[in-house]
């Protein structure tokens, strides 16, 4: 089962409220991302957990936090929502770090700040 | 710094025709390429990957790319276009970032017409 599980899959927040997006997989990956997707732009890494250790992009580093309270899980939370933080995010694991392993992605939560 | 460029927001192709998707790598090094795709309402799937060695990869679908270091070009193409590759095409390079990610185009839409 290569599956990578994003919940929920539609999110409405209002501005200056917390937003806290959730993402599993059955796969017993090592590693676990956190991509940000707005229309006509490239997926954005912001972070990414490697075992226990986070890694988290230098120009979202204060935006965004994440835990993974185990192999399986993984969140991803805004503190305090804004208009910019409207958009598709990608939750993706792989099997250890390194340039061959392939990424799964989910099918990502779009979330709407209002 | 590292990037990927995928020139063409959107093509349109008739079925049974053949496809081209461009992508230009920005990388110091020996990069490491993918392509993945999108299908509606599901997450990003790996289509095909590079590594060192054959310049041409062959994927899944029918899909095969072409690496060019003398170009920092890995163009995506398929002989024979079916109306189930409607999708979004991402090309990404690996990067080192505090461990390896992917760094992605902006994607190119692919519209096939009857």
């Amino acid at each position: 089962d290569t599956t990578v599980k994003q919940n929920p899959r539609y999110k409405l927040a209002r501005v200056g409220k917390p937003v806290n997006l959730i993402c599993s997989q059955t796969m017993n990956h090592d590693t676990m991302y956190w991509y940000q997707k707005k229309p006509n732009q490239a997926p954005k890494l912001l972070l990414f957990y490697y075992d226990k250790i986070l890694n988290r992009e230098a120009d979202t580093f204060e935006k965004f936090q994440s835990s993974r309270p185990n192999n399986s899980f993984c969140s991803l939370y805004i503190g305090s929502a804004g208009l910019e933080y409207s958009a598709m995010y990608l939750c993706a694991s792989s099997r250890g770090l390194g340039d061959q392993n392939t990424l799964y992605f989910g099918a990502g939560t779009r979330l709407s700040v209002l | 710094a590292q990037s990927v460029t995928q020139p063409d927001a959107r093509v349109t192709v008739s079925e049974g025709a053949s496809l081209q998707l461009r992508c230009k790598y920005s990388y110091f090094g020996t990069p490491y390429l993918f392509w993945y795709v999108q299908y509606p309402r599901q997450g990003l799937q790996l289509l095909l990957k590079y590594y060192p060695g054959d310049p041409v990869v062959q994927g899944v679908n029918g899909f095969e790319a072409e690496f060019s270091k003398s170009n920092s070009s890995f163009h995506l193409r398929k002989a024979s276009v079916h109306w189930s590759d409607w999708a979004v095409y991402f090309c990404a390079v690996s990067s080192y970032q505090g461990g390896r990610a992917l760094i992605f185009g902006t994607g190119t839409t692919v519209s096939v017409s009857p």
